[in-house]
């Protein structure tokens, strides 16, 4: 069974750029999570979709951030415009529910110089 | 609030040296606790779900175990391979929120 998937692996970008991740999380699973991840720290949630519904988007910071789920499948994160704080691991993940285990993808390794 | 620490930040064991990670948690009602083993450059890999105190899982050397306020991952005479962060994550019942510590860095030593 594949895994969660996530593109691009690595990014780096200029300060004041967009810039969008791509996640296609494990078939059947109605639950899909951006977390973003600092060096040394664990992952912090920032959006929560329920099939194509966003339930918990609470630390998701909307002036710059946005996110969709099209057809409660793929998923996409962007950021416009980037600031140099962007700098982390975004990590998209899965679970058939929300209260069952979730799957997390390899991760995209956003630098912004 | 809800809260996740873990101990220690990081640990260095010889191979075959058994030895203990800690997970303390404040929640206002578990529904979940999870730990995950995340690799350098790789994304958090799902070990355990403990539900309930006194719950034990195992798998190969390692060995989760639940109680009120805290979990522990056991880790019976690790390997090199066992070296790796070790994150616990914990959700609560009235937000569904997964809430992850910081994690401990396990070296192990042939």
């Amino acid at each position: 069974e594949a895994g969660v998937v996530q593109s691009p692996r690595y990014k780096i970008i200029e300060k004041k750029q967009p810039v969008a991740f791509w996640c296609n999380p494990i078939s059947g699973h109605n639950t899909l999570y951006w977390y973003r991840q600092n060096l040394g720290q664990g992952p912090e949630l920032l959006i929560r979709y329920e099939n194509e519904e966003a339930v918990d988007d609470s630390q998701l910071p909307k002036d710059r951030f946005s996110a969709e789920r099209l057809k409660g499948v793929d998923s996409t994160l962007k950021i416009q415009p980037a600031e140099l704080g962007d700098s982390a691991v975004y990590l998209c993940a899965s679970s058939t529910r929300v209260d069952t285990e979730a799957f997390f993808g390899q991760g995209t390794r956003l630098t912004v110089v | 609030e809800d809260q996740v620490t873990q101990s220690p930040e990081a640990l260095r064991l010889q191979e075959g040296e058994s030895s203990s990670l800690n997970c303390s948690y404040t929640v206002s009602g578990l529904r979940g606790l999870f730990w995950y083993r995340q690799d350098p450059g790789k994304g958090p890999e799902f070990l355990f779900t403990l539900y309930s105190a006194g719950e034990e899982k195992e798998k190969e050397r390692l060995k989760a175990t639940l109680t009120k306020k805290e979990s522990f991952l056991h880790i019976t005479a690790p390997k090199p391979e066992d070296s790796a962060t070790y994150l616990c994550a914990v959700q609560a019942e009235n937000t569904d929120k997964l809430i992850f510590g910081t994690g401990t860095r396990l070296q192990v030593f042939p």
